[in-house]
């Protein structure tokens, strides 16, 4: 199958700063990728969908200002909080499709663990 | 619009009990159907998917079986294991892809 590298896996920042994370596609290209949040016990929520060469597409609700996304790369899309404050703590997911249609299987990163103090 | 409703946790069970999830989808024409499980601190890996309708996924002795009749794509596993203890997600894509709320499975010794 499919590989999506995510890193960092666990980031601990202070409040006020910004963090990068970063998804890779590794054995394939991903015009598209897809960026979820997953708070505790809770199931995964769509953030944006990142496409690579153009803006991402952001979900209703989501600060686009906050959360801000690079896809530079057939291969790698790149999620950056700014600012970041303690409410922005959670568990971060990529995930990419093969040939980037969003109807078919996905394959996700390993989650990054962000810790906001 | 298209959506995926998955049985909701949290499920607990004795080791070698039976596992039923259930899942059914709403989605026009006629998606793929996916699980996928998630263990503590980690991102989503597949476990099985099908592909079109009376398919039946498996892996790691799970199975599901695409049921278009009943718009299903129950989860089973005739004897589960402390290991699988995980959060599980029922997935289909339609004009994108769309997750079940996930059902959180512990197994108990």
């Amino acid at each position: 199958g499919a590989v999506v590298s995510q890193h960092p896996s666990w980031v601990i920042c202070k409040s006020g700063t910004s963090v990068k994370i970063e998804c890779r596609s590794l054995d394939f290209q991903a015009t598209t990728m897809f960026w979820y949040r997953q708070f505790p016990k809770q199931s995964l929520m769509l953030m944006a969908t990142s496409n690579e060469g153009s803006k991402a597409t952001y979900e209703q609700g989501v600060e686009k200002d906050k959360f801000l996304i690079n896809h530079a790369s057939l291969t790698l899309s790149t999620l950056t909080v700014t600012s970041a404050h303690p409410e922005d703590s959670s568990f971060y997911i990529c995930s990419a499709h093969k040939g980037g249609a969003p109807n078919t299987e996905a394959f996700f990163g390993q989650g990054t663990r962000l810790t906001v103090v | 619009g298209d959506s995926v409703t998955q049985m909701e946790g949290p499920v607990t069970l004795s080791e070698e009990a039976f596992l039923t999830i259930n899942c059914t989808y709403t989605a026009t024409g006629y998606p793929s159907l996916f699980w996928y499980v998630q263990y503590p601190g980690e991102g989503l890996q597949l476990l099985l998917k099908a592909t079109k309708a009376d398919d039946k996924g498996s892996n790691k002795g799970f199975e599901a079986t695409y049921r278009k009749e009943t718009t299903s794509f129950h989860l089973e596993k005739g004897s589960v294991q402390v290991s699988d203890s995980a959060v599980y997600f029922c997935a289909a894509t339609g004009n994108q892809f769309y997750f079940g709320t996930g059902t959180s499975l512990t197994v108990i010794p």
